[in-house]
C-alpha cells in the first residue's frame, strides 16, 4: 500500500518568514495530492491540492509543487501570520480509490 | 448550510464497555470514513464506506464496526473498549466521484 512520510514534524517559524513543509510518496499510481489544515480543537480542512498533471498550484500565499519522478511534493506558506499556526497534512490517492493515505502531520508554529 | 456532525464531542467510558460514536452530514455524500487521531501517527484510516449497506476495514479496524443503512449516518461502534483506543475520532464524507474530504468536528475518547 502506500507510505507517506512527511517532514518536518514540528516547525517554527517568524512572522512574515516562509515555511516549507515537504512529503514523500511510494506508490507511483498516486495521482491526487491533498494539503489538510487543522486548527486546535477542529477537523481537517483541505486548504490546496495538485493532481499529478499538474507541477505546481498557487492560491494566494500558500502554494503546492509536485516532482513525480522523485515522489515528492511540498506545501509553501509565503509571507506567515498568526493564524497559520496548525497541524498541516498531505496526503496522497489514486484516483477513483477516494481514500488518501495521510502524512503524520506538521505542526507549525507562527511567532508574532 | 450543509455539514458534518459528530456526537459526543467528549466522551468517558470504562474498559469492556460498548461505545457507540455518531456521524451525520447533510451533504447527501455517498462515500464516509471513520479516522482515528494519534500523537505521532497522524490520521488512520478505521473504516469507510462507499454508499448505503456498504462497509469495508481501514489500516486499524480491529475492534471497530460501522453500518450504513441510510446517506446521512455512519456510526462507529467500539464493541468492548479498550484502553488502546483512547484517542480523537474523526468521520468524514466526500462526494460521489470526488477526492476531498469534509471532516466533522472530532469526538475525544477516553477509555479509563
Amino acid at each position: 500500500g502506500e507510505n507517506v512520510e512527511q517532514h518536518p514534524s514540528t516547525l517554527s517559524v517568524q512572522e512574515g518568514d516562509s515555511a516549507v513543509i515537504k512529503c514523500t510518496y511510494s506508490d507511483s499510481a498516486s495521482n491526487y495530492f491533498p494539503w489538510y489544515k487543522q486548527e486546535l480543537g477542529k477537523g481537517p480542512q483541505l486548504i490546496i491540492d495538485i493532481r499529478s498533471n499538474v507541477g505546481e498550484k498557487k492560491d494566494q500565499r500558500i502554494a503546492v509543487t509536485l516532482n513525480k519522478t522523485a515522489k515528492h511534493f511540498s506545501l509553501h506558506i509565503t509571507e506567515t501570520q498568526p493564524e497559520d499556526s496548525a497541524v498541516y497534512f498531505c496526503a496522497a490517492s489514486r484516483g477513483g480509490s477516494y481514500i488518501p493515505t495521510f502524512g503524520r502531520g506538521t505542526s507549525l508554529i507562527v511567532h508574532p | 448550510d450543509a455539514e458534518i456532525t459528530q456526537s459526543p464531542r467528549h466522551k468517558i467510558t470504562e474498559t469492556g464497555r460498548q461505545v457507540t460514536l455518531a456521524c451525520h452530514q447533510t451533504w447527501n455524500h455517498n462515500n464516509m470514513f471513520w479516522y482515528r487521531q494519534d500523537l505521532g501517527h497522524g490520521l488512520r484510516l478505521i473504516h469507510y464506506s462507499y454508499g448505503v449497506q456498504d462497509t469495508n476495514k481501514g489500516e486499524v479496524s480491529d475492534g471497530y464496526s460501522v453500518s450504513r443503512s441510510n446517506t446521512e449516518d455512519l456510526p462507529l461502534t467500539l464493541e468492548s473498549a479498550a484502553s488502546s483506543q483512547t484517542s480523537v475520532y474523526f468521520c468524514a464524507s466526500s462526494d460521489r466521484g470526488e477526492e476531498t474530504q469534509y471532516f466533522g468536528p472530532g469526538t475525544r475518547l477516553l477509555v479509563l
